[in-house]
């Protein structure tokens, strides 16, 4: 079965100091990840997604994830948080027929001035 | 181009009633998908649509049905409300299940179902 697990339901972090949000997955074959960003009310947004090549991939906003492979972890990051960063952060997996998406339950940041 | 738009943007049904939320793209996709967002569950696929005519079951189908006619529509109909029910609807789309292309989401139907 294909999934996605984020452990943390909240992060909390000072403006300026890096971030991170976990992301574990299991999945059958090649993983193809990605990290969607929520913010109040709006619809999801997409920031970056790995599907081979360098483990390290770099998105929207200066968010880059690191994908490990023997950790089966692709966990989203930042060097410098700012206060807008403050969301719903979602990894999520597509499935081995490429047909459906797998959500984590999400992450909320919170990025303190 | 207006993206993925969703209506109404708020709705509230009593036990048993049956409505129709309504999804659209002029992206020109052939992915279409239907989600419920719930409090600790993230994001759960209720179904997806490859092209006009094709749709097929996500995760948690029952209760709803869906129908792909054109490219640019795909609703999402509750034959039998329930307070289960209660949930935020997105829609999404994408160009190709390809495994390399995102999702673009509408912005959401929240429904109360009493």
């Amino acid at each position: 079965a294909q999934s996605v697990a984020q452990p943390e339901d909240q992060v909390n972090v000072a403006e300026g100091n890096p971030l991170t949000v976990k992301c574990t997955y299991s999945v059958s074959g090649n993983p193809y990840l990605f990290w969607y960003v929520q913010y109040p009310n709006r619809g999801l947004q997409f920031l970056l997604k790995y599907i081979t090549g360098d483990n390290l991939v770099k998105g929207s906003y200066g968010f880059e994830a690191e994908f490990n492979k023997s950790q089966t972890s692709f966990h989203l990051k930042k060097p410098s948080a700012l206060v807008s960063d403050s969301a719903l952060y979602f990894c999520a997996v597509l499935g081995y027929n490429f047909n459906k998406f797998y959500f984590g339950s999400g992450t909320k940041l919170n990025v303190k001035p | 181009n207006a993206g993925v738009t969703q209506t109404p943007k708020f709705q509230v049904l009593k036990t048993g009633q049956s409505m129709t939320l309504q999804c659209a793209q002029d992206m020109n996709h052939e992915y279409m998908s239907w989600y419920r967002q719930d409090p600790g569950m993230g994001l759960r696929l209720i179904h997806y649509s490859v092209g006009a005519g094709i749709t097929d079951q996500g995760e948690v189908p029952n209760g709803y049905n869906v129908s792909r006619s054109t490219t640019e529509d795909f609703p999402l109909r509750l034959l039998s409300a329930a307070p289960s029910q209660t949930s935020v609807y997105f829609c999404a789309s994408s160009e190709f299940t390809s495994g390399d292309n995102e999702q673009f989401f509408g912005p959401g139907t929240r429904l109360t179902v009493l």
